[in-house]
């Protein structure tokens, strides 16, 4: 079975730590993407990743910065954490080609406290 | 305006009831459609893709209007199992994968 597995579920993390987000996809897929969801407004992209060494900014990457050292792995930091950063993140990914959909890992809450 | 915009409900129906979720996006260049389930805590999961000339997997049945830029959700016979909250998904990127997510249409089927 296809996975996508984040590093952890649940996390509570204090005010202006550095804040790593692990997602690894066992898929050979080459898109990868985080998102964070909030209630009342929906999954929001943060940053997207087509190719290894390759990032792209998506619609709120500020306060956030990606890595994609391999092909599998696609890392999500926040640089100095902070409580409006409190959310549900998402990782995701897909092959590269636009008929195909999203295999999502099951989330991290994040809790910043 | 939003770019893929869903009336966020709640539906809620008895089951055995006919439901149906209608979706509008506003970029005409959008190549590709997708409806996702979320259940409460639990991520996003692909229900069924979505094709011009309309397609359908056992209950479900999905349809895509290019002209009027709709897309819609029929789910017939409702199961108590069906209560989620159901994402229209579009996709806009010329270069592949990026989706854009309305903000779901929660459903709530009753005994």
């Amino acid at each position: 079975d296809v996975k996508v597995t984040q590093s952890s579920r649940y996390l509570v993390k204090r005010t202006g730590e550095k804040v790593f987000l692990e997602c690894v996809q066992d898929m050979d897929h080459e898109n990868m993407f985080w998102y964070r969801q909030d209630p009342g407004l929906g999954l929001r992209l943060i940053y997207f990743s087509y190719d290894v060494k390759m990032k792209e900014k998506g619609d709120i990457p500020e306060g956030y910065s990606v890595s994609r050292e391999k092909k599998e792995r696609f890392s999500l930091i926040l640089e100095s954490a902070s409580t409006n950063q409190t959310s549900m993140y998402l990782c995701a990914s897909s092959l590269a080609y636009r008929g195909y959909g999203y295999t999502f890992g099951s989330g991290t809450r994040l809790t910043v406290v | 305006r939003k770019e893929v915009e869903q009336d966020p409900g709640p539906f809620n129906v008895p089951e055995g009831a006919t439901v149906a979720f209608n979706c509008t996006y506003s970029n005409s260049a959008s190549q590709s459609f997708f409806w996702y389930r979320q259940d409460c805590r639990k991520e996003p999961k692909l229900l069924m893709s979505v094709y011009s000339s309309g397609n359908e997997d056992g209950r479900f049945t999905a349809q895509l209007n290019r002209a009027s830029q709709y897309i819609s959700l029929l789910i017939r016979d409702s199961k108590l199992s069906d209560s989620a909250t159901y994402l229209c998904v579009v996709n806009i990127d010329n270069q592949g994968g990026k989706l854009i997510f309305g903000q779901g249409t929660e459903l709530s089927v009753k005994p």
